[in-house]
């Protein structure tokens, strides 16, 4: 079983939809990522959280640590939204950081 | 600039062959890592480095090597040796290992081709 479980694995929007990638992680972290990878292969870190919730122009990071769960929100939807976003959580070895495990990514579709 | 610049951005090489990827960081960061990414996987830890002159193996290290020779610096050789080499590499940095938070810089990646 994956440590870091992203769902879904594609999807496919319409221009202006609200959009919701989820991310589930089964190992104690220190910290979870959000990162974007466009077509080219290149990768930006969009969203660090440890706790609560980060919003950044329409992208929306919410952490729940009880439940060990993250979702990525985008709001109003734009064709250049189109990407791979990855989940990648940084694991708590007893107060030691860990190195970066990485969910499989999910591939954003938006359709103008 | 401050970034992460990997080259080239297409690299093909014939079986059997070693081949040396580049990453090169101008962010002042004491830790380089690298990474493999497959279709349909998640991306998966080659080596990485703390600090100049030290490295240590990630997870899918048989088949790599890599030195760490300037702070600025981390070459990945894919040897002969690596049964699988064709993928994508990311080369990442971020500041002092331990340092909260710990954010990690990607470069924009090399897509090894072995014929």
């Amino acid at each position: 079983k994956n440590e870091v479980e992203q769902s879904p694995q594609n999807l496919t929007a319409q221009e202006g939809e609200f959009i919701t990638i989820n991310c589930s992680y089964s190992v104690g972290i220190s910290a979870l990522h959000w990162l974007q990878q466009h077509p080219g292969g290149g990768i930006v870190s969009l969203f660090m959280l440890s706790s609560g919730k980060k919003k950044h122009g329409r992208l929306i990071a919410t952490i729940n640590i009880q439940e060990k769960h993250s979702s990525l929100h985008i709001t109003a939807s734009h064709p250049r939204d189109s990407a791979v976003y990855i989940c990648a959580v940084r694991v708590n070895y007893g107060g030691s950081q860990g190195n970066l495990i990485f969910g499989k990514g999910t591939k954003l579709s938006v359709k103008p | 600039d401050g970034g992460i610049t990997q080259s080239p951005k297409y690299l093909f090489r014939k079986e059997g062959q070693n081949v040396t990827l580049s990453c090169e960081q101008n962010l002042n960061h004491d830790a380089m890592y690298w990474y493999r990414q497959d279709p349909g996987q998640g991306l998966r830890l080659i080596y990485y480095s703390q600090i100049v002159n030290d490295f240590q193996k990630g997870d899918i290290a048989e088949g790599y090597s890599v030195s760490r020779e300037k702070k600025e610096s981390f070459p990945l050789t894919v040897t002969s040796a690596q049964k699988n080499p064709t993928a994508f590499y990311l080369c990442a940095s971020s500041i002092a290992p331990g340092y909260y938070p710990n954010e990690q810089f990607f470069g924009p990646g090399t897509r090894l081709t072995v014929l």
